[in-house]
């Protein structure tokens, strides 16, 4: 069973809106929530995380909201650009000896 | 960025024969893992490693094997090579596991004929 999802493949969004990602778990021992943004041909790279202790976490246009008791959380862009266009991944951590749990990514694209 | 390589960057094999893709990190980090990206399932882990010949599963192990000699290499097998195996792999490194941050290499295609 997925633990972390993304239930929206792909997200279209004009230029200068709001992009909004949403992720859902399934585990409660999830207490560490990162999201990553990879473009073509090139790894992912780290974006912003946000620990269970919080509900918001914010980086320049980039903010992380968490509903624990929903078990949902959400990255938000805002303004979006096209440089924002990528595959953002979701990704949930449990507090001790296990790797990340990633979702199956989100294809951002932005339209000028 | 963090200095992590991949090699090779790009590989076509046959179906059948052995292949090793090498992940080298200069960070000194102590978690090194193995993904594997395909569409429609994101990144799945395969290996990972928490030191010099420490490695465990992940989620789809079967058909891959690793070995990790030295701190900054970081192997993966595939001993026997199959189609399903095409896929783009990717190595990541970490300094330690709660909570972290992972950093990737830029991949290796690997298509198997």
């Amino acid at each position: 069973d997925q633990q972390v999802k993304q239930n929206s493949p792909s997200l279209s969004v004009q230029e200068g809106r709001i992009s909004i990602l949403n992720c859902d778990y399934t585990n409660s021992m999830f207490d560490y929530f990162l999201w990553y943004k990879k473009y073509p041909a090139e790894g992912p790279t780290f974006l912003i995380s946000i620990s269970s202790i919080k509900d918001k976490n914010e980086d320049g246009r980039f903010t992380v909201f968490l509903n624990k008791s929903a078990k949902h959380l959400s990255l938000h862009i805002v303004p979006s650009q096209p440089g924002d266009s990528a595959v953002y991944f979701c990704a949930a951590d449990t507090s001790g000896n296990t790797p990340l749990v990633f979702g199956k990514g989100t294809r951002l694209s932005v339209i000028a | 960025d963090a200095g992590i390589t991949q090699s090779p960057r790009h590989k076509v094999t046959e179906t059948g024969t052995p292949v090793t893709l090498r992940c080298h990190q200069t960070e000194n980090h102590r978690y090194m893992y193995w993904y594997r990206q395909d569409p429609g399932h994101g990144l799945r882990l395969i290996h990972y490693s928490y030191g010099v010949k420490d490695t465990d599963k992940g989620e789809v192990s079967d058909g891959y094997s690793v070995s990790r000699s030295k701190t900054e290499d970081f192997l993966l097998t595939l001993e026997s090579a199959t189609s399903s195996q095409t896929s783009v792999y990717f190595c990541a490194i970490s300094a330690g596991l709660d909570p972290y941050e992972q950093y990737f290499g830029p991949g290796t295609r690997l298509t198997v004929t």
